[in-house]
């Protein structure tokens, strides 16, 4: 069965630094997705970045960085130049299948929330 | 990004009572949407599938006579939860999309 594991529950980080934050996966199907979503304490789900199994280069998206090793079946976030509106809820989740209907589903981790300190 | 919307935002209602929640594909047509719900610190739990003009699908353990979805066209599913009481309370959110699935801003349900 698939699984999202986020070891970090918290994370604390200067402003203008970078931060790591961890997710690891576990599934058999060998297409799938991972995603990243910041949630804000006013709820709402925001999509930060999308990684495909068979991307042969990390993904990035302006500050945000995945750093994807897939043998080890890790998929983490990289933050850079932390700002203060950083600060939120951050959510792995996978897709498992090849997209498309109900395979669009996702699978959450836990979350890490990171506060970003001035 | 594309744009997926939920209605209303907040809503308290009394126990017993049914509720429904509205999500909204804006600029894009949908035959899929998720319904998933939050409970305080925790993470997003997957509810069911809805499937335009067809039954949605439920996850195990979700009650498909408690939480009814219909998905009437190809920008509307509706989640209703029927003979509400205090533990559903959660935070319910939809997601629409394709390869990367858009989230509606979420709505908030107290049942008193």
């Amino acid at each position: 069965a698939q699984k999202i594991t986020q070891t970090q529950p918290g994370m604390f980080v200067q402003e203008k630094e970078a931060v790591t934050l961890d997710c690891t996966y576990d599934t058999s199907d060998p297409s799938y997705g991972l995603f990243w979503y910041k949630q804000p304490s006013s709820g709402e789900m925001i999509f930060l970045i999308y990684q495909g199994s068979y991307d042969q280069q990390n993904a990035t998206e302006g500050r945000y960085s995945l750093n994807f090793q897939k043998a080890r079946k890790s998929a983490n976030l990289v933050i850079s130049a932390s700002q203060l509106g950083d600060s939120a809820m951050y959510f792995c989740a996978m897709r498992e299948g090849y997209y498309g209907g109900a395979t669009n589903k996702l699978i959450f981790g836990t979350g890490t929330l990171l506060a970003v300190q001035p | 990004g594309a744009v997926v919307s939920q209605h209303p935002s907040r809503v308290i209602c009394k126990s017993g009572t049914s509720v429904k929640i509205e999500c909204r594909s804006l600029d894009f047509q949908a035959t899929t949407m998720f319904w998933y719900r939050q409970f305080p610190k925790k993470s997003l739990m997957l509810m069911a599938t809805s499937n335009e003009g067809s039954k949605a699908t439920y996850e195990q353990g979700v009650e498909k006579d408690k939480f009814l979805i219909n998905h009437a066209s190809l920008t509307l599913s509706t989640l209703t939860v029927t003979s509400a009481h205090p533990e559903d309370s959660s935070f319910y959110i939809c997601s629409a999309g394709g390869s990367t699935q858009y989230f509606g801003p979420g709505t908030r349900l107290t049942v008193l």
